[in-house]
């Protein structure tokens, strides 16, 4: 089946750093990817949608200046938490469809700490 | 509007009873698609199976069985003679064409917990 890697797994450093996630699409050319946040015991937030070669689209609510999310390349997109707080601590997880009535291929997620 | 109701917020069963999670959904659309995923503690989400709105015919692999039925609007799953590695959180999803940008809507999810 179809395969997205996500990367790192798990990030801890101090308040104030930059922190970027990639995720990557293995088997297939994604023109669409999601970035999700899921805080402990809850469900999927949807933060935004990246388009390959396009701005990304964000939910409402969702800083874009905070989530800086870039779609390069029909197999990558990568999400940059620009000065991250304690309050950006969660589990950030993306995945990849080939269309609309397609599953969602998931990343095995990023567990983000900030100290 | 768009939404996926996932009633349960936590089933615990002992390990070989049978364990049906429940999902209802709503849309306008007449063209939609259904979907569970499994996110075990590890966390990475698992897809589990697609079921578009022209087929009710339930389906069964191995343990796992889904019940479709348009007239109540649901997507059950059942697990049959449960097993410790059913443990997991499962996610009912539903993703239309002309609703939400064609973006899948997901339910809150359902934390099953199965003791041995």
């Amino acid at each position: 089946g179809a395969v997205v890697s996500q990367h790192p797994s798990r990030v801890i450093c101090k308040s104030g750093t930059s922190v970027k996630i990639e995720c990557r699409s293995l088997d297939f050319q994604a023109t669409t990817m999601f970035w999700y946040r899921q805080f402990p015991k809850q469900s999927l937030m949807l933060m935004a949608t990246s388009n390959e070669g396009s701005k990304a689209t964000y939910e409402q609510g969702v800083e874009k200046d905070k989530f800086l999310i870039n779609h390069a390349s029909l197999t990558l997109s990568t999400l940059t938490v620009t000065s991250a707080h304690p309050e950006d601590s969660s589990f950030y997880i993306c995945s990849a469809s080939r269309q609309w009535d397609q599953p969602q291929h998931f990343g095995d997620g990023t567990r983000l700490s900030i100290l | 509007a768009q939404k996926v109701t996932q009633a349960q917020t936590e089933i615990s069963v002992v390990e070989k009873e049978d364990v049906t999670l429940d999902c209802v959904y709503e849309t306008r659309d007449t063209t939609y698609y259904l979907f569970w995923y499994k996110q075990p503690p590890s966390g990475e989400l698992v897809f589990l199976i697609r079921r578009n709105s022209f087929d009710e015919q339930n389906e069964i692999s191995g343990r796992y069985s889904w019940n479709f039925q348009k007239s109540t609007s649901s997507f059950n799953f059942t697990i049959t003679a449960s097993q410790v590695v059913d443990s997991a959180v499962y996610f009912c999803a539903l993703s239309a064409p002309n609703t939400n940008a064609g973006k899948s809507t997901f339910g809150d999810g359902t934390t099953l917990t199965v003791k041995p």
